[in-house]
């Protein structure tokens, strides 16, 4: 089955511990994203990848990191989490052409708690 | 640079009324124009895209929306709402399919 995933699904933690949310997909995307999805201001983009070794930011990269090292996954690392990082974070993937069968697909979203 | 608006932040509606839920976008350039929908509990699934040709384009479950130009608009709609439409629905444009803007989402609430 076509997926994209991410682990974990939850996770509560501490401020200043580092952390990793995980994001892998089965499609041979080139293309994958990651953005955080808070009430009130829907989704936004935190960094995408274009392909391997290839990232660049979106709208909110501030203490956040990702690295693209394998076509399949892109990590979400943040190395010393904040309240204000408190958050919904979702994947995607799609793949990198515009076609008229263009799709970006999305995992079922890592829901963050920094105490 | 490019916004996302959607102008309203919860839609009550009655089963099986029509429905319309508003989006404007801000471009310098060309846009591409997307409508999700979110489930509660569960990612976002894509309902409709306009990329480019006729501006009426249809998508799943019974939604369509018209991208107008020259009013930067981009509504959604529907003729009759089931129950299991209850969701939030979010608009999203990009010029280039590396940076994506989303909308801050409208909560669809069909009541029987």
């Amino acid at each position: 089955e076509a997926q994209v995933t991410q682990n974990p699904r939850y996770l509560i933690t501490v401020t200043g511990k580092k952390l990793t949310v995980t994001c892998s997909q089965n499609m041979n995307h080139e293309y994958m994203s990651w953005y955080r999805q808070d009430p009130g201001l829907g989704l936004r983009q935190i960094y995408y990848s274009m392909n391997v070794e290839v990232t660049d930011k979106g709208d909110v990269p501030e203490g956040y990191k990702v690295s693209r090292k394998e076509k399949r996954n892109f990590p979400l690392i943040l190395e010393s989490p904040s309240p204000n990082q408190t958050s919904l974070y979702f994947c995607a993937s799609s793949l990198s052409h515009s076609g008229s069968s263009y799709e970006q697909y999305f995992g079922p979203g890592t829901r963050l708690t920094v105490t | 640079a490019q916004s996302v608006t959607q102008l309203d932040s919860q839609v009550p509606v009655f089963e099986e009324a029509p429905v319309e839920l508003r989006c404007n976008y801000s471009s310098s350039v060309s846009v591409y124009l997307f409508w999700y929908v979110q489930y509660p509990n569960q990612g976002l699934q894509l309902l409709l895209k306009y990329l480019s040709g006729s501006t009426l384009v249809k998508g799943i479950n019974g939604f369509e929306a018209e991208f107008n130009k020259s009013q930067t608009s981009f509504h959604l709609r529907k003729p009759s709402v089931h129950i299991s439409d209850t969701a939030e629905y979010f608009c999203a444009s990009t010029y280039n399919f590396n940076k994506f803007y989303f909308g801050s989402g409208t909560k669809l609430n069909v009541k029987p």
